[in-house]
């Protein structure tokens, strides 16, 4: 059985550009929740997805969107880069409540 | 809005004394989870709390909650040097399952 696996590990961009980060969640599991852990913080939750639809979302302005495709993996996108997007962004799928299995994350600069 | 409070943010302890962090949280939850960081890494599960006056214990861990209180402990026996991480407790609720509001973490230091 494979774990959530995220990509890229690593990713630096400027101010205003946008990105696309992918996280691919573990066999069978049907939710992937996205979450934004900054330096020093706890993680925070950016939204969820629900068999390819979104099942709630956080207190991220509408430049923070996602998607989820028929095999569950999922995309966060972020447009417009703000130097305070710079992050760890972490992926979590889950089949069942309580059951939230994280990715390693990747880790976002902006400059 | 679902507040989650952890104190101490910072714990400095030697090896094999005890220490307990605890972690408050502002409305009803389904779940308290409990979570381990290590630097630059992801979360790793240690605990799911579900019911009030549940007892998980994994090695030299021990968690506990009091859901009339709003409260959960991690106790640390005997503590070594493995365990030095940052602990994170998270609740369920504000946003609904699985969409999990984060206190702000418990870095914790073990002295040899």
């Amino acid at each position: 059985e494979t774990g959530v696996t995220q990509s890229p590990t690593h990713l630096i961009k400027t101010r205003g550009q946008q990105v696309t980060l992918r996280c691919s969640s573990q066999s069978g599991h049907n939710t992937v929740s996205w979450y934004q852990q900054a330096l020093g913080q706890g993680p925070q939750f950016i939204f969820q997805y629900y068999r390819e639809e979104e099942n709630g979302r956080g207190n991220f302005p509408p430049r923070f969107s996602g998607l989820q495709f028929p095999n569950y993996s999922s995309e966060l996108n972020v447009n417009a880069l703000e130097l305070d997007d710079s992050a760890l962004y972490l992926c979590a799928s889950s089949l069942w409540p309580g059951q939230s299995h994280f990715g390693n994350g990747t880790r976002l600069t902006v400059t | 809005e679902l507040k989650v409070e952890q104190n101490p943010l910072f714990l400095s302890m030697q090896e094999g004394k005890n220490y307990t962090i605890y972690c408050n949280y502002s409305t009803t939850s389904d779940r308290l989870y409990w979570y381990r960081q290590d630097p630059g890494k992801s979360l790793e599960s240690l605990f799911v709390l579900l019911s009030n006056g549940a007892v998980k214990q994994e090695g030299r861990l021990m968690a506990s909650l009091d859901t009339k209180a709003r409260l959960s402990t991690l106790h640390i026996t005997a503590a070594v040097h493995d365990l030095s991480a940052t602990y994170f407790c998270a609740v369920d609720g504000d946003f609904g399952n699985e969409k999990l509001t984060f206190g702000t973490g418990t870095r914790l230091t073990i002295i040899p």
